[in-house]
C-alpha cells in the first residue's frame, strides 16, 4: 500500500500565528484530500486537491504530485482551528496519514 | 437531511450483546465505507462497498458484519465484541470506489462505541 506521512505530529500555536502542515506520500496517487477532525470526531472536508493550489479563507493547500507531497497552510490561526488534520490519498483504496494534532492557544 | 448521517452517535454494549450501526448518505454516491479509529491511531479502513457489492475487506474479524442493502444505506452488525473494539466508527461515501479521476470522500459524524 501507499505510505502517507504527516509532519509535524503535534503543533502548538499562539492565536494569530501561521503554520504549514506537510503530507508526503510514497507513490503516485489520483486524489488527495485534507480533512479537519474536530474534538467531537467529525471529519470535515477542507480541500480536494490532487494537484495545484487552492484557497479557502485563511486556509490554502498546495499539492506537487510529481514530488509526492502536499502542504496545508493555516494563516492567522484561531482557537477553533484546533483538532487533528489528516491527509488522505487514493491509490487502489484510500490511505490516511497519521495526522497532525494542532492546538491553538488564546 | 444532507450529507452522511450515522446512528446512534454513542453506543455502550456488553460483550454478549448484538447491536447494529447505521449509516445513510444523501449525496447520490455509489460507494460507501466503514472505518475504525482507535485512540491515538490512524483511521483503519474496514470495508468498502461499491454499487452494493463488497469490494474490500481488510482482514476484519467476523464479529463485524457489514450489510449494504442499497447504495444509500450501510450497516455494521456487531456481535460478541471485545473491549479492544471500543473506538470511533466512521462511515464515508464517495461517487465511486477505488481509483478514479474524481473520488472525494465525505464522512459522517461517527458512532463512539464502548464495549464493556
Amino acid at each position: 500500500g501507499i505510505q502517507v506521512e504527516q509532519s509535524p505530529p503535534d503543533l502548538i500555536l499562539q492565536e494569530g500565528a501561521n503554520s504549514t502542515l506537510r503530507c508526503n506520500f510514497s507513490d503516485s496517487v489520483n486524489n488527495l484530500q485534507w480533512f479537519h477532525q474536530n474534538p467531537w470526531g467529525q471529519l470535515i472536508n477542507l480541500f480536494y486537491i490532487p494537484s495545484g493550489t487552492k484557497q479557502n479563507g485563511r486556509l490554502s493547500a498546495t499539492t506537487v504530485a510529481t514530488e509526492r507531497y502536499s502542504l496545508l497552510y493555516i494563516s492567522s490561526s484561531q482557537t477553533t482551528d484546533s483538532g487533528v488534520y489528516f491527509c488522505a490519498v487514493t491509490g487502489n483504496q484510500f490511505y490516511f496519514g497519521t495526522g497532525t494534532s494542532l492546538t491553538v492557544i488564546p | 437531511e444532507t450529507g452522511v448521517t450515522q446512528t446512534p452517535r454513542h453506543l455502550v454494549m456488553g460483550m454478549t450483546n448484538k447491536k447494529s450501526l447505521k449509516c445513510e448518505q444523501h449525496l447520490g454516491h455509489n460507494a460507501m465505507y466503514w472505518y475504525k479509529q482507535s485512540a491515538k491511531k490512524p483511521l483503519e479502513l474496514m470495508f468498502v462497498y461499491s454499487l452494493e457489492e463488497r469490494v474490500e475487506n481488510n482482514s476484519v474479524p467476523s464479529r463485524f458484519s457489514p450489510e449494504c442493502p442499497n447504495s444509500s444505506h450501510l450497516f455494521l452488525h456487531l456481535h460478541t465484541l471485545q473491549p479492544e473494539d471500543s473506538a470511533l466508527y466512521l462511515c464515508a461515501s464517495s461517487r465511486l470506489a477505488g481509483m478514479s479521476s474524481y473520488n472525494e470522500q465525505f464522512f459522517g459524524p461517527g458512532t463512539r462505541l464502548t464495549v464493556l
